[in-house]
C-alpha cells in the first residue's frame, strides 16, 4: 500500500503570498495517478488538479500542481482570501485501490 | 447539471443499522464509478470504497472491508453504503463521490450525509 505523506501539516501565510504544498509518496507514483483537492470548513472537498498537473473545470490558473515519481507539489502563486483551507493530495493505486493523504491547512498568518 | 445527492443526516444507537444514499444525475450513472469516503471528526479524508453501478463490481479499503456494504440501484441511480451493527466510532461525515472519466480521481462530490451514533 502506497502511503502519502503531505508537509506541511499547517501553512500560515498572508494574503498575496506564495504557498507550496508537498505530498510525499512511499512509493514510486505515475503522474497520471495525482490528484489535490481543497476542502473548507462545512463543505465537500473540491478537485482541484488531477494527473498531477492538470487543472479541473473551472479552477484558476493561479493553481498549479507539479511532480514526479515520489514528489509532488501544489503552488497558489498569489493566495486570495478563499484560498484558506485545508487540502488534500490523493493517488490511486494498483487494483482499484485510492489513498488520501492527511492534509495541510492553508492558514491567514 | 451533474449532481450527487445524498439523503439527510442520521442519529443512532451503537447496534443499530444504517443506509444511506447518493443519487446521481445529470450524467450517465452507470458508466462512472462511485466512491465513498469517510471524514471523521475533526480528521482528514478516508477512502472506504468503490463501486461500478454498471455491474455492481465492488472494491474496498482493507480497512473497511468487512465493516460496511456498499451497493447500487442502478434503476433510480442511487449508490448506498449501510451498515449491519453501528459503533460510536462509526461517528463521522460520509460523502460519495464520482469518480472521473479517467477513475483515477474524484470530479464531482456530494454534500455529505452526517452519522452521529450515540447511546
Amino acid at each position: 500500500e502506497i502511503l502519502l505523506t503531505q508537509s506541511p501539516g499547517t501553512l500560515s501565510l498572508s494574503p498575496g503570498e506564495r504557498a507550496t504544498l508537498s505530498c510525499r509518496a512511499s512509493q514510486s507514483v505515475s503522474s497520471s495517478y495525482l490528484a489535490w483537492y481543497q476542502q473548507k470548513p462545512g463543505q465537500a472537498p473540491r478537485l482541484l488538479i488531477y494527473g498531477a498537473s492538470s487543472r479541473a473545470t473551472g479552477i484558476p490558473d493561479r493553481f498549479s500542481g507539479s511532480g514526479s515519481g515520489t514528489d509532488f507539489t501544489l503552488t497558489i502563486s498569489r493566495l486570495e482570501p478563499e484560498d484558506f483551507a485545508v487540502y488534500y493530495c490523493q493517488q490511486y493505486g494498483s487494483s482499484l485501490t485510492w489513498t488520501f493523504g492527511q492534509g495541510t491547512k492553508v492558514e491567514i498568518k | 447539471e451533474v449532481q450527487l445527492v445524498q439523503s439527510g443526516a442520521e442519529v443512532k444507537k451503537p447496534g443499530e443499522s444504517l443506509k444511506i444514499s447518493c443519487e446521481g444525475s445529470g450524467y450517465s450513472f452507470t458508466t462512472y464509478w462511485i466512491g465513498w469516503v469517510r471524514q471523521m471528526p475533526g480528521k482528514g479524508l478516508e477512502w472506504m470504497g468503490t463501486i461500478y453501478p454498471g455491474d455492481s463490481y465492488t472494491t474496498y479499503s482493507p480497512s473497511f472491508q468487512g465493516q460496511v456494504t456498499i451497493s447500487v440501484d442502478k434503476s433510480i441511480s442511487t449508490a448506498y453504503l449501510q451498515w449491519s451493527s453501528l459503533k460510536a466510532s462509526d461517528t463521522a461525515i460520509y460523502y460519495c463521490a464520482r469518480h472521473g472519466t479517467h477513475y483515477y480521481y474524484m470530479d464531482v462530490w456530494g454534500k455529505g450525509t452526517t452519522v452521529t451514533v450515540s447511546s
